[in-house]
């Protein structure tokens, strides 16, 4: 079984703040997609990494895949109230293997 | 709008029962899933169809079965209902299902399950 670690369960910052959320596991991943979810919402697919290193820029988004294909990091620089909801990392795994698993997500709350 | 349409949004029920969710996937998507989302246990993954056939399966229980028709929408049928299955059901659609593109997700807005 594949499985997908996020950390920090919950994150609280200021408007402006950088912060870091993180996403590992030990399983190896043909790619891996970040979502943001809002309350009463279906997760939104904000971004695919596919190899091992590759970083992707999205605005104010930073998302890096590991060398190892195995983590995840997400970076947001100058967060803004816009950016709260609960972001969530899905791991492909490729082949024969068709599941998209998801990690328990990052709740984040970015404070005016 | 992420093209895909779940019915119906939210949805009482008494415990014991059996309900049936429905998903319309995006035009030309292929490929379904359900997720069931709870707080504790985040997104779980049951199901997945792709043109028809079930083509992955995940902790789904042997009460709820799914189902792709030919036109593609998908039906969830969750049967002899406890307090335990009250959750949001998401549908989601993507191209194939495989391939490092193919599998990225566009998600219903879910449906609100509560057994009482």
């Amino acid at each position: 079984t594949q499985l997908l670690e996020q950390s920090p369960q919950f994150l609280s910052i200021q408007e402006g703040e950088n912060l870091t959320v993180y996403c590992n596991s030990s399983s190896v991943f043909s790619s891996l997609q970040w979502y943001r979810q809002e309350p009463g919402e279906g997760p939104v697919l904000l971004v695919t990494v596919v190899t091992g290193g590759e970083v992707k820029k999205l605005k104010r988004l930073t998302f890096q895949f590991g060398d190892a294909r195995k983590d995840s990091s997400l970076h947001i620089t100058a967060a803004q109230p816009g950016d709260t909801g609960l972001y969530l990392c899905a791991g492909y795994g490729g082949g024969s293997n068709y599941k998209l698993t998801f990690g328990k997500g990052t709740l984040l709350t970015v404070n005016p | 709008d992420s093209g895909v349409t779940q019915t119906p949004k939210h949805l009482i029920t008494a415990t014991g029962q059996r309900v049936t969710l429905r998903c319309s996937p995006r035009s030309g998507d292929l490929s379904v899933y359900w997720y069931q989302q709870s707080l504790d246990q985040g997104l779980q993954f049951l199901i997945q169809y792709y043109n028809g056939e079930e083509r992955a399966k995940g902790n789904i229980l042997e009460r709820f079965s799914a189902q792709q028709f030919p036109d593609l929408h998908s039906e969830l049928n969750l049967s002899s209902l406890e307090l335990g299955d009250s959750a949001l059901y998401f549908c989601a659609s993507s191209p194939s299902g495989t391939g490092f593109f193919g599998t990225e997700a566009f998600f219903g807005q879910g449906t609100r399950l509560t057994v009482v």
